[in-house]
Parts: structure tokens; sequence; C-alpha cells
């Protein structure tokens, strides 16, 4: 398995709704992260797990709670957000070699919050 | 602190015509960069990054310390090429974070 998955595709929550964001990745990557992207703009940084453990929170609403169950898994918890929450939620994961630490993607999760 | 500039957002050109995608980094120390590309509706790849020296699907860029430059270039477009291209920067120095430049959205035109 050589790719980063996201569940679901896409997700319409109100602002009063909880769910959860799901990324998996089985290729021993140490290193997963949380982006949002907005239409026609770069991603941006919101989390980052390093080995399991909670390393980068880029001063990220507390609506936003992320988990790493373990070293496969990352979840995004939504607990009452806004409309201007609503973006592209990416997933993506990486591991350092001897070239480099390089970070690969997944799909997405295409959230609307109404 | 860290910052890429991609300073063209779109750039039209026909099928056949070189196509130069311009990024300009600031760093301190030594960066290791990289230039994904997002078809549409498709997720964020990896094109290319300085450490391979590689040639992807016609694509080469060069790293220029100098200039401070990691320019995406392909000698000929083709119409499956038309994308959004971005390019990033990532380093010891801000904890291995990942910045994103503005995006290039590249156009081939038949």
């Amino acid at each position: 398995d050589t790719e980063v998955t996201q569940t679901p595709k896409h997700l319409v929550m109100g602002m009063t709704n909880k769910k959860s964001l799901k990324c998996e990745q089985h290729m021993g990557h140490r290193a997963m992260y949380w982006y949002k992207q907005k239409a026609k703009k770069p991603p941006e940084l919101m989390f980052v797990y390093s080995y399991e453990k909670l390393s980068i929170n880029e001063s990220v609403p507390s609506r936003f709670s992320p988990e790493c169950p373990n070293s496969s898994l990352l979840n995004l918890h939504l607990h009452a957000l806004q409309p201007e929450d609503s973006a592209l939620y990416l997933c993506a994961s990486s591991l350092r070699d001897l070239s480099g630490e390089t970070q690969y993607f997944g799909p997405g999760t295409r959230l609307l919050v109404l | 602190a860290q910052r890429v500039t991609q300073p063209e957002k779109l750039l039209s050109v026909f099928k056949g015509a070189p196509v130069e995608l311009k990024c300009n980094y600031s760093y301190s120390g030594s960066p290791e960069l990289f230039w994904y590309v997002q078809y549409s509706r498709q997720r964020l790849q990896l094109l290319l990054r300085h450490i391979s020296r590689e040639s992807i699907k016609g694509f080469t860029a060069d790293l220029n310390k100098g200039e401070t430059s990691f320019h995406l270039k392909k000698p000929f477009a083709q119409e499956e090429d038309s994308a959004m291209y971005y390019c990033a920067l990532s380093g010891e120095a801000a904890g291995n974070k990942l910045t994103f430049g503005g995006g290039t959205r590249v156009l081939v035109k038949p």
C-alpha cells in the first residue's frame, strides 16, 4: 500500500454537529500532517504528529482536535465549526531518508459547514 | 522565516511551447525544495524534489543557491500538463515544516 487514504471524501455538517475525518497510511511513515486548503490557495499547515506525538499546532482553534491512535492512523475531530471552516482538508505523511524528508498527500476531504 | 514566492499566478502557453514556472525562496540554512502538482479534482502529487535531480513527465528543476531559485521547466508543454503547480520548501531549521508558494496555474492551449 503506497498511498495515503482519507475518509470521507465529502462531508456536510451543521455548526452544532460533531464529526471526524480519518486518514490512514501503511508506508511506515513516521510523521503525519493535517492541512487546510481553500479554493485556489496553497495548503496551510494545521498539525504535525511525529512518532504519534503532537509536535506542531499552528495555533488552530480548539474546535479542531487531532488524534493519532497509532502510527498508521490520524483523525481530526470537528465540533462547533463555522461556515468559514469549509475547505478541503488534506492529510499527508512523510519519511526521512538519505535524500531528505518528503511529504505525500491524501486526496482530501471536502468539508462544507452550513 | 522561510518564504516561497511564485510570481506568476497564471501561465498560458500553446501545446508544444516551452514553459517555465518561477520559484524563489528565502531560507537560513540548507533548504529542501519540491514541486507539487495538483490536477483538477486530484490529490496533490509530488512532481520533483531537488535532491533527486530527476526528470518527471519531462519537467526539470535546478536549485540555484546564488539566486535562491528553483524554477520548473519543460521544453514542450502538453495539454495534460494543465494544472496547479506549487513550489515548496522544507528544512531542519524550520522544524521540517513544508512551506508552499502561492501556486501557478498552467493552462496549455491546443
